[in-house]
């Protein structure tokens, strides 16, 4: 069955480092991939997208990999914030304009 | 303000006792979803909609309805809730036929059936 894992312990980094988040998955072959940052609470809001030709974009502190190969995609923030601490999803297209969600991982980014 | 709007915000209901939680979306968007969050199960999906008169299921249908007679609205029906259906539930919406399906959620509804 198709799976999509992304580690599910909270990624405590010290402000000024670099997070990164994995999202692995299996039995899919997306045509891209999403990342989704999320506060508590509240609904998912869109932060990027990758095309599975693509091997990395960014978007000012934000990067995104994505290797087709591994089955895996790194999400990385530079130069973390306090403001930085959510929960970030990955979602991969599954057809039809449905998406699949990971779990998320907490992100918090200390003082 | 370009947004997805949903009612109630906070519902507590008692097993058996229909309700329904109103979706809404000013994008124009034809594409519009339901999902349910639960820890450690992620986001799932409900039931969706590519347009008007148009839904189908998502992976955990049962025990939901759903309708799309306008392109703006899609709400979601709970006939008979179960205490299982206490969740946090999110509407989103998108284009169809854009590039990619970047998609706009809702709020959220948080859900309690005793």
């Amino acid at each position: 069955s198709q799976k999509i894992e992304q580690n599910s312990e909270a990624l405590n980094i010290q402000e000024g480092k670099t997070a990164t988040l994995t999202c692995n998955y299996t039995n899919y072959s997306p045509a891209y991939l999403q990342w989704y940052r999320q506060d508590p609470g509240r609904g998912p809001v869109f932060l990027l997208l990758i095309r599975e030709n693509e091997k990395e974009k960014r978007k000012e502190r934000l990067k995104v990999t994505f290797d087709t190969t591994l089955k895996q995609s790194l999400f990385h923030i530079t130069a973390s914030q306090p403001a930085d601490s959510a929960t970030y999803l990955c979602a991969l297209e599954r057809g039809g304009n449905k998406l699949t969600f990971g779990t998320g991982t907490q992100l918090k980014v200390e003082l | 303000e370009a947004q997805v709007t949903q009612n109630p915000r906070y519902l507590i209901t008692v097993t058996g006792k229909k309700l329904t939680v109103t979706c809404s979306q000013n994008m124009n968007h034809e594409y519009m979803s339901w999902y349910r969050q639960d820890p450690g199960l992620g986001l799932r999906q409900i039931y969706y909609s590519m347009n008007v008169e148009v839904t189908d299921k998502g992976d955990v249908p049962e025990g939901y309805k759903v309708s799309r007679k306008e392109k703006r609205n899609f709400p979601l029906i709970l006939e008979s809730p179960s205490p299982n259906q206490t969740s946090l539930y999110f509407c989103a919406s998108s284009l169809i036929g854009h590039s990619y399906n970047e998609q706009f959620f809702g709020p959220g509804t948080r859900l309690t059936v005793l």
